[in-house]
């Protein structure tokens, strides 16, 4: 079973920085199986960014993913208020069908 | 505009069973693959199972294989969640979400609390 392993724990930072969240891999996952998703408390997740770079409908050119193997990375270019939450790396494992989520990075206001 | 809509949540004791429903609309549900994501209170998500368009793919994460039993009716555009020999770790809010791969659309999630 693949583990992605999510870091920081917790990113503080002010509107208008630049957010870098990384998710790793404890063994090498598909480009095409690698997912990110935003949630804010008492939301559903939403989904960000599939196929590690590809940003979903409706999702802000500000963020964007990148990565491959075992090293991906979620950046977020120019931090607005409502982009202050929890985010989740995901991966689709294709042997097994079963679906892991990281354990979350929390983006807070500095 | 893509629904889901859970329902079938409550507070059951340890051991007891439930069925959780999602209501689908505004997309083909016998077109896509569905899934149960749980979280419980204060933590990530977990993936919980998994079943293809057509029923012929079911998958399930350790740990409620053996206990839970996912199922759809295309007729009906509905996802069940059977869950069976409850236990305390099972609380969590569960959510119904659309995709194989990826889950680009999510239910507002039923809360279930296993307590006695």
């Amino acid at each position: 079973e693949i583990v992605l392993t999510q870091s920081p724990g917790t990113l503080s930072l002010s509107p208008g920085e630049r957010a870098t969240l990384s998710c790793r891999a404890s063994q090498s996952v598909s480009s095409s199986y690698l997912a990110w998703y935003q949630q804010k408390p008492g939301q559903a997740p939403r989904l960000l960014i599939y196929g590690a770079s590809s940003r979903a409908t409706g999702i802000p050119d500000r963020f964007s993913g990148s990565g491959s193997g075992t090293d991906f990375t979620l950046t977020i270019s120019r931090l607005e208020p409502e982009d202050f939450a929890v985010y989740y790396c995901q991966q689709y494992g294709s042997s097994h069908r079963a679906l892991t989520f990281g354990g979350g990075t929390k983006v807070e206001i500095k | 505009e893509v629904q889901l809509v859970e329902s079938g949540g409550g507070l059951v004791k340890p051991g007891g069973s439930l069925r959780l429903s999602c209501a689908a609309s505004g997309f083909t549900f016998s077109s896509y693959s569905m899934n149960w994501v749980r979280q419980a209170p204060g933590k990530g998500l977990e993936w919980v199972s998994s079943i293809s368009s057509s029923s012929s793919y079911i998958y399930y994460a350790d740990s409620v294989k053996g206990r839970f039993t996912i199922s759809r009716d295309n007729a009906k555009n509905s996802l069940y969640l059977q869950m069976n020999s409850l236990r305390a770790e099972d609380t969590a809010v569960y959510y119904c979400a659309r995709g194989t791969v990826e889950m680009a659309a999510w239910g507002q999630g039923t809360l279930v609390t296993v307590s006695s």
